[in-house]
């Protein structure tokens, strides 16, 4: 079955420096892949989507990769801010129908002043 | 647009009682769907519909566990009876276009004592 992982272990980045942070997905080769930010209390809000035949999206201060071969996404956010401090997912359609989403567990990321 | 409404927000209630859950999804979309998340188990697709027909219920964990949408604009998720293992946050989604965005409400915080 089609498996996602994020990074489990919280991701602390200093201001100003670039956060990385990687999904990568196993037993499937999705055709687009979308990563979300969630703040505590609130639903995941969607932020970026990369199709199979894009390499690269950005969104202002917001790039994603699309690694096949590898199959794996990294998602960069660039001169980071305390307000970036969210959790993050990524998440895949699913290999059944392209209208099912498959999220993975997402990545806290903290950015200390 | 008001974007994906749930109600109640909160939803405390003892075991065995009867629990609604509501979602008025945003309008044109054609997708909705109900999700779970649980800090064991992260965000969990329970059930989603297209154009108001029930497509993939494969998440719902129970025979206790029904999801109706009448109509294009309204859906109930529905415990009966419900049961202490069923707190979580429970977020209703909307999507509309061909790669299916999500637009999360802003999700119910059930609690079974």
């Amino acid at each position: 079955s089609q498996k996602i992982e994020q990074n489990s272990e919280a991701l602390n980045i200093q201001e100003g420096k670039t956060a990385t942070l990687t999904c990568n997905y196993t037993n499937y080769s999705p055709a687009y892949l979308q990563w979300y930010r969630q703040d505590p209390g609130r639903g995941p809000v969607f932020l970026l989507l990369i199709r199979e035949n894009e390499k690269e999206k950005r969104k202002e201060r917001l790039k994603v990769t699309f690694d096949t071969t590898l199959k794996q996404s990294l998602f960069h956010i660039t001169a980071s801010q305390p307000a970036d401090s969210a959790t993050y997912l990524c998440a895949l359609d699913g290999d059944s129908s392209a209208s099912k989403i498959i999220f993975g567990s997402g990545t806290r990321l903290s950015i200390r002043p | 647009d008001a974007g994906v409404i749930q109600s109640p927000r909160h939803e405390v209630t003892e075991m065995g009682q009867e629990v609604t859950l509501r979602c008025k999804p945003i309008s044109g979309h054609n997708s909705l769907f109900w999700y779970r998340q649980t800090m064991m188990r992260g965000l969990e697709l329970l059930i989603y519909f297209n154009n108001n027909v029930p497509i993939d219920d494969s998440g719902m964990p129970e025979d206790r566990f029904s999801a109706k949408m009448p109509n294009a604009s309204f859906s109930t998720l529905k415990i009966q009876p419900s049961e202490p293992r069923d707190s979580a946050v429970y977020f209703c989604a909307s999507g509309g276009t061909v790669y299916n965005e999500q637009f999360f409400g802003p999700g119910t915080r059930l609690t079974v004592l």
